[in-house]
């Protein structure tokens, strides 16, 4: 069964660094989110992409982030400047164009600001 | 963005036992609804959308009350690998938009 794909699993960051965190999508999909969840509240959106654009995004996603699909298959997220508070899991999600909306996670990725 | 809300929990019942979870979401003009399922320290999965006439899938059942706003699930017959984190996840239009999560319900099924 195809699935979303992170790399890498935990990524450790000294705060101001930059970090990129990378997503593999699921190949016929054409939808792309990053969602967040900082250790013990909820799953927050972040942005999403369609169409190499970004076509929404939360107030959470401000100048310090960026998305990117810098080819075929690579969805990444770039944090420019990590502060203590981003640490937390990343999700990369991706959905087939359908008016289910059924999107599918991959295993995240830890982020961890010292 | 406005909220998703769940009872947080943790229900621990017996192997066997009927559980249900409720969850309420405060935009009216929410249009696709679902139950996704969240082990310790993993991703979402995916358990089930849900519909309006109400939606079944072996032991778990699925109910949406669009004028209540309220979306519940019902597992009968609870397995030890049930225990995790249901997540009620709603997103506003139909087609590919984001998503909006509760805080998830902890169920853990007890030998």
């Amino acid at each position: 069964e195809p699935e979303v794909t992170q790399t890498p699993s935990h990524q450790v960051t000294q705060m101001g660094q930059e970090v990129i965190l990378r997503c593999v999508p699921i190949s016929n999909h054409l939808y792309f989110y990053w969602y967040r969840q900082i250790l013990g509240q909820k799953v927050e959106f972040l942005v999403s992409f369609y169409n190499n654009e970004i076509s929404e995004k939360s107030e959470i996603f401000d100048d310090q982030f960026s998305v990117e699909r810098p080819d075929g298959s690579n969805f990444t997220l770039k944090i420019r400047s990590t502060k203590l508070e981003d640490s937390a899991m990343y999700f990369c999600a991706s959905a087939e164009d359908s008016s289910y909306n059924e999107q599918f996670f991959g295993p995240g990725t830890r982020l961890t600001v010292l | 963005r406005k909220e998703v809300e769940q009872d947080p929990g943790p229900f621990n019942v017996p192997e066997g036992a009927t559980v249900a979870f409720n969850c309420t979401y405060s935009n009216s003009a929410s249009q696709s609804f679902f139950w996704y399922r969240q082990d310790c320290r993993k991703e979402p999965k995916l358990l089930m959308s849900v519909y309006s006439s109400g939606n079944e899938d072996g032991r778990f059942t699925a109910q949406l009350n669009r004028a209540s706003q309220y979306i519940s699930l019902l597992i009968r017959d609870s397995k030890l690998s049930d225990s995790a984190t249901y997540l009620c996840v709603v997103s506003l239009y139909s087609g590919n938009t984001p998503l909006v999560f509760g805080k998830g319900t902890r169920l853990s099924v007890i030998a």
